[in-house]
């Protein structure tokens, strides 16, 4: 069945650092792709979509291209900061119509000072 | 900012009691949902709801839970009789639109179950 998997986490990092989590999927139609934050605290939020192949997400300064012949909707941003410290899920939904997300296990991003 | 709000924030039961775990979803919101994620595994789909019906489940949904909407504002999960494997992480969440490609999912905190 459809499918996501992230890298396992956590990742730890200094502010201003490089992040890249990756994320690849498995799906037999024609899937949109999410990035959801949970933030201490909070519940989950949508942090960017694509929605075909090749369409770029981004937001807050994250952003994640949608890439069809690798399977892969990883997340990078240039410039980590402390309040970026949260877990990252990588998602998809398998077709337009559904209204179920298929989530992976998520990523435990720390970001220090 | 409009959020969804679970109770209990953490609940803890003894094998084979029924639980109860309630949701207040964003009041403009017309459907809901239900996820579970149990400790080190992924966030996993189980319910979804609208118009006072389930509109979408999963295998995990069987005959022991069941959802409502008993009034205007609550969403209810409730197992019947837990068992241990039903300790995780439930999360409840809202959209305005029926698909989570064209509407946004909003996620309350979560409730943690530990089934002893």
């Amino acid at each position: 069945g459809d499918s996501v998997t992230q890298m396992e986490g956590p990742v730890t990092l200094s502010e201003e650092a490089f992040l890249t989590i990756n994320c690849t999927y498995t799906a037999t139609g024609y899937p949109s792709l999410f990035w959801y934050v949970q933030y201490p605290g909070e519940g989950l939020q949508l942090l960017l979509k694509a929605t075909k192949a090749d369409d770029k997400g981004s937001n807050k300064g994250f952003e994640a291209t949608y890439r069809k012949e690798t399977t892969s909707f990883h997340l990078e941003k240039g410039s980590v900061q402390v309040s970026d410290s949260a877990v990252y899920f990588c998602a998809l939904t398998p077709n337009q119509a559904g209204t179920a997300l298929i989530f992976g296990k998520g990523t435990t991003l720390s970001v220090s000072s | 900012e409009p959020e969804v709000t679970q109770t209990p924030s953490h609940q803890v039961t003894q094998m084979g009691q029924e639980v109860i775990l309630r949701c207040v979803p964003i009041s403009n919101h017309l459907y809901f949902y239900w996820y579970r994620q149990i400790l080190g595994q992924k966030v996993e789909f189980l319910v979804s709801f609208y118009n006072n019906e389930i509109s979408e489940k999963s295998e995990i949904f069987d005959d022991q839970f069941s959802v409502e909407r008993p009034d205007g504002s609550n969403f209810t999960l409730k197992i019947r009789s837990t068992k241990l494997e039903d300790s995780a992480m439930y999360f409840c969440a809202s959209s305005v639109f029926g698909t989570a490609n064209t509407g946004e999912l909003f996620f309350g905190e979560g409730s943690r179950l530990t089934v002893l």
